[in-house]
């Protein structure tokens, strides 16, 4: 079982949808929880951090299960320029804080 | 303007040579980090580094060497007998003790010819 697990996509989306990635993590050790885009031939870069209560950034919003090991991200109206691949990013639990990086759901949000 | 540096942005290699990836943050970060990134895979861990003078291997440092003489630098050398070296490669920094937000430098592309 991979250590963090994400639906690859690609999900096409019309403009205006909303839109949800789930993500799966296998260590009950992990404290901290990332969602990270990635546009296509780029660095990933900081979405939002992910905590307890859920959190929501305009039209951005994410939760977390820790029973379920579950981590959401929500986006609602979605825009051209949200296309991107976005990045499930979970912390291993350990001393040393390393963080393990799901390979990925490409959205692709049509006009 | 604060942030991670990286170069070259693309970089050619014959196969057998050794290069060195250059990585520099000013963000005042202690830990730094080495990912490389293949099509349909998730970034993985090379090495990292919490400390000055110090650093561990990740999970796939077959073939790779770093240093970390400066808080601010910590270059990655792709030697030769790294069997598939072309990847994109990315660098991290973070704060150590914060909730390990990692800040990615804009990576380099490797090709070996």
């Amino acid at each position: 079982r991979k250590e963090v697990e994400q639906d690859p996509g690609p999900f096409n989306v019309p403009e205006g949808a909303t839109v949800a990635f789930n993500c799966t993590y296998s260590n009950s050790a992990s404290q901290s929880f990332f969602w990270y885009r990635q546009d296509c031939r780029k660095e990933p870069k900081l979405l939002m951090s992910v905590y307890s209560s859920g959190n929501e950034d305009g039209r951005f919003t994410a939760q977390l299960n820790r029973a379920s090991q579950y981590i959401s991200l929500l986006i609602r109206d979605s825009k051209l320029s949200d296309s991107a691949t976005y990045l499930c990013v979970v912390n291993d639990g350990g001393a040393t804080n390393k963080l393990i990086f799901g390979t990925g759901t490409l959205l692709a949000v049509q006009p | 303007d604060g942030g991670i540096t990286q170069s070259p942005k693309y970089l050619f290699r014959k196969e057998g040579q050794n290069v060195t990836l250059s990585c520099e943050q000013n963000l005042n970060h202690d830990a730094m980090y080495w990912y490389r990134q293949d099509p349909g895979q998730g970034l993985r861990l090379i090495y990292y580094s919490q400390i000055v003078n110090d650093f561990q291997k990740g999970d796939i440092a077959e073939g790779y060497s770093v240093s970390r003489e400066k808080k601010e630098s910590f270059p990655l050398t792709v030697t030769s007998a790294q069997k598939n070296p072309t990847a994109f490669y990315l660098c991290a920094s973070t704060k150590v003790g914060g909730r390990d937000t990692q800040y990615f430098g804009p990576g380099t592309r490797l090709t070996v010819l």
